[in-house]
């Protein structure tokens, strides 16, 4: 199955940024996210749809609603500049997939 | 602490056959999955399979059945993933992750630097 992820999303500094993931399993699936800064490997910062792991500030936040997934970064910063993306394990042949990632940029 | 530390880069030519490491410290090493994910230049984030060091339990995503194989030594907490014959193609990053599971999902919570494989004539 397809997780599908815009390919882009900007916002100013200190405005929300949301970062959307949808797909058909994505209702019935627990839903994962992680960021990548450019050279350097994924973090992930929300698994089981909205939890943080420790470290992860509580301005990035996740949510889920039908088949969309989406997650959101409240007062944006530089730092925050990199690629999103989101994660559905279902277990099935081709249990655990990525969606295509967003880039976001902070203007 | 938890850490999962890669082998360092790897220049090859066509042809030639390679093993990647990823060690594991801090944690149970036989009691968690590891993943291996291939992230090609400018490219997104792709699953190539997933070990259980405890009892060497593999599966691969379809498209890389057949092409790598993926393999642990727990009494040295270590994953591999290995090709028998690497094409230009195989030229990427690639990322192992610890995977922590609950709630019907498998997440990567920790990941390794990556190791960088270069596949040119």
């Amino acid at each position: 199955y397809v997780l599908t992820q815009s390919p882009s999303v900007s916002a100013a500094p200190g405005k929300t940024a949301r970062i959307t993931c949808g797909g058909n399993n994505v209702g019935t699936e627990s839903v994962n996210w992680y960021q990548q800064k450019p050279g350097q490997a994924p973090v992930l910062v929300i698994f089981y749809d909205s939890d943080r792991p420790s470290g992860i500030p509580e301005r990035i936040s996740g949510s889920k609603s039908g088949d969309t997934a989406t997650l959101t970064i409240s007062g944006v910063e530089a730092g925050d500049e990199g690629d999103y993306y989101c994660q559905v394990w279902d277990g099935s042949l081709d249990p655990w997939v990525f969606g295509g990632g967003t880039k976001l940029t902070v203007l | 602490e938890v850490q999962l530390v890669q082998s360092e880069a790897e220049v090859k030519q066509p042809g030639e056959s390679l093993r990647i490491s990823c060690k594991g410290s801090g944690y149970r090493f036989a009691s968690y999955w590891i993943g291996w994910v291939r992230q090609m230049p400018g490219r997104g984030l792709e699953w190539m399979g997933i070990i259980y060091p405890g009892d060497s339990d593999t599966r691969y995503s379809p498209p890389f059945e057949g092409q790598v194989t993926i393999s642990a030594d727990k009494s040295i907490n270590t994953a591999y993933l290995q090709w028998s014959s690497l094409k230009a193609s195989d030229s990427a990053m690639y990322y192992c992750a610890r995977l922590d599971y609950g709630s019907g999902t498998l997440f990567g919570d920790y990941w390794g630097q990556g190791t960088l494989v270069t596949v040119s004539s």
